[in-house]
């Protein structure tokens, strides 16, 4: 079956440090593929996606490429704020329409 | 509204009882999806609906679990004879379409005591 694996956390980074947190992902045919996001007391919103191969998914200066390659969808952020503290979730959809979840990154920034 | 809403935002019952969970989700959207997730795990997928059918419910653990659509806007999830198990925050989602994507609701965080 489908499924997603992602870096265990918690990712602790200064403030300005460079973000990678790692996702690939096991499906059939070809997936979509997601990253949201889960602010502290906030619900799940959609931080960018990926429909096909090498396509970048961006949003709020995060990106990640999908690579059909190596089944991977990483998340890099150049410059991480306080602000980008949350828990991160690499997802994949496939024709079957329902998201199939990682176990979710946490990410901690200090100031 | 503006976004999914879902009611109550918490519940704590005792085990062995029945509680329904409410999605109340964009108006226009077709597409409405459940979720549960438990702590510190990402979400796993429990029943989608397209209009008022159950297109896919394979994410249902077992036969307490049931929701429904009826006029294709509001979906309850209804779980009898609770167990502790059940314990999770229980993610509502709608989409207009694949291409969109989902818009989540923050979720009803249920408790079974």
């Amino acid at each position: 079956g489908d499924s997603v694996t992602q870096m265990e956390g918690p990712v602790t980074l200064s403030e300005e440090a460079f973000l990678t947190i790692n996702c690939t992902y096991t499906a059939t045919g070809y997936p979509s593929l997601f990253w949201y996001v889960q602010y502290p007391g906030e619900g799940l919103q959609l931080l960018l996606k990926a429909t096909k191969a090498d396509d970048k998914g961006s949003n709020k200066g995060f990106e990640a490429t999908y690579r059909k390659e190596t089944t991977s969808f990483h998340l890099e952020k150049g410059s991480v704020q306080v602000s980008d503290s949350a828990v991160y979730f690499c997802a994949l959809m496939t024709g079957r329409r329902a998201l199939t979840f990682g176990s979710g990154t946490r990410l901690q920034v200090q100031p | 509204g503006a976004g999914v809403s879902q009611t109550p935002s918490n519940k704590v019952t005792e085990k062995g009882k029945y509680v329904e969970l409410r999605c109340d989700p964009i108006s226009g959207h077709t597409a409405l999806y459940w979720y549960r997730q438990s702590l510190g795990q990402g979400p796993e997928f429990l029943i989608y609906f397209q209009g008022t059918g159950a297109a896919d419910d394979s994410g249902l653990p077992n036969d307490r679990f049931f929701a429904v659509r009826p006029e294709g806007s509001v979906s309850t999830l209804k779980i009898q004879r609770t167990e502790r198990g059940d314990s999770a925050v229980y993610l509502c989602a709608s989409s207009p379409s694949r291409e969109r994507g989902y818009t989540f609701g923050s979720g009803t965080r249920l408790t079974v005591v």
